[in-house]
């Protein structure tokens, strides 16, 4: 079976310091995962995603993930983090058991940059 | 593009009354999705459609029901609600694998 953990409910950073929101996965067979953003009020949206590849991932507003195969992670991280960042953030993991483009999401984070 | 919409935005229910959520998506996507979403327990799939006329059960299928009569078009059925059935309700749609999914804005369901 296959999930997602995000270890941390809360992420406090500075603005202008570098931020990671962490994300740990258990899959059987090849990992494709997702990070997603929810600002208050509204829908998910994507950000990036890890098929295939190189290891580095970068996506939309300035982020960038990292797959680590041994230590079955893909964390969310941004050099520079700003107040609008300031969101609740999903990992998640496709099921590959299921049908369509099925996915297992983590709990989220909180993430709050502070001016 | 609209991209992903929902009708209603707010709903409040008594037990055991019964409703329908509509979600629309205009990007022919073929992939439809029900998730609802829980303080602390982020999104849970209720039914998915891969194709118009097809459903299919999720994680968390009881209690609904979910038609796809139209391509564009994902209909979420609540014949009987519980209090447990509040919670809000994003439905999303995706071109097939590998392409990511498009959530809509959300329905907040409150049951009494």
């Amino acid at each position: 079976a296959q999930s997602v953990a995000q270890p941390e409910d809360q992420v406090n950073v500075a603005e202008g310091n570098p931020l990671t929101v962490k994300c740990t996965y258990s899959v059987s067979g090849n990992p494709y995962l997702f990070w997603y953003v929810q600002y208050p009020n509204r829908g998910l949206q994507f950000l990036l995603k890890y098929i295939t590849g190189d290891n580095l991932v970068k996506g939309s507003y300035g982020f960038e993930a990292e797959f680590n195969k041994s230590q079955t992670s893909f964390h969310l991280k941004k050099p520079s983090a700003l107040v609008s960042d300031s969101a609740l953030y999903f990992c998640a993991v496709r099921d590959v058991e299921g049908g369509a483009n099925n996915l297992f999401f983590g709990t989220g984070t909180r993430l709050t940059v502070i001016p | 593009n609209a991209g992903v919409t929902q009708t209603p935005k707010f709903r409040v229910l008594k037990t055991g009354q019964s409703m329908t959520l509509l979600c629309a998506q205009d990007m022919n996507h073929e992939y439809m999705y029900w998730y609802r979403q829980d303080p602390g327990m982020g999104l849970r799939l209720i039914h998915y459609s891969v194709g118009e006329g097809t459903t299919a059960k999720g994680e968390v299928p009881d209690g609904y029901n979910v038609s796809r009569l139209k391509k564009q078009n994902f209909l979420l059925g609540l014949e009987s609600a519980a209090p447990s059935q509040t919670s809000v309700y994003f439905c999303a749609s995706s071109y097939v694998w590998p392409y990511e999914q498009y959530f809509g804005p959300g329905t907040r369901l409150t049951v009494t």
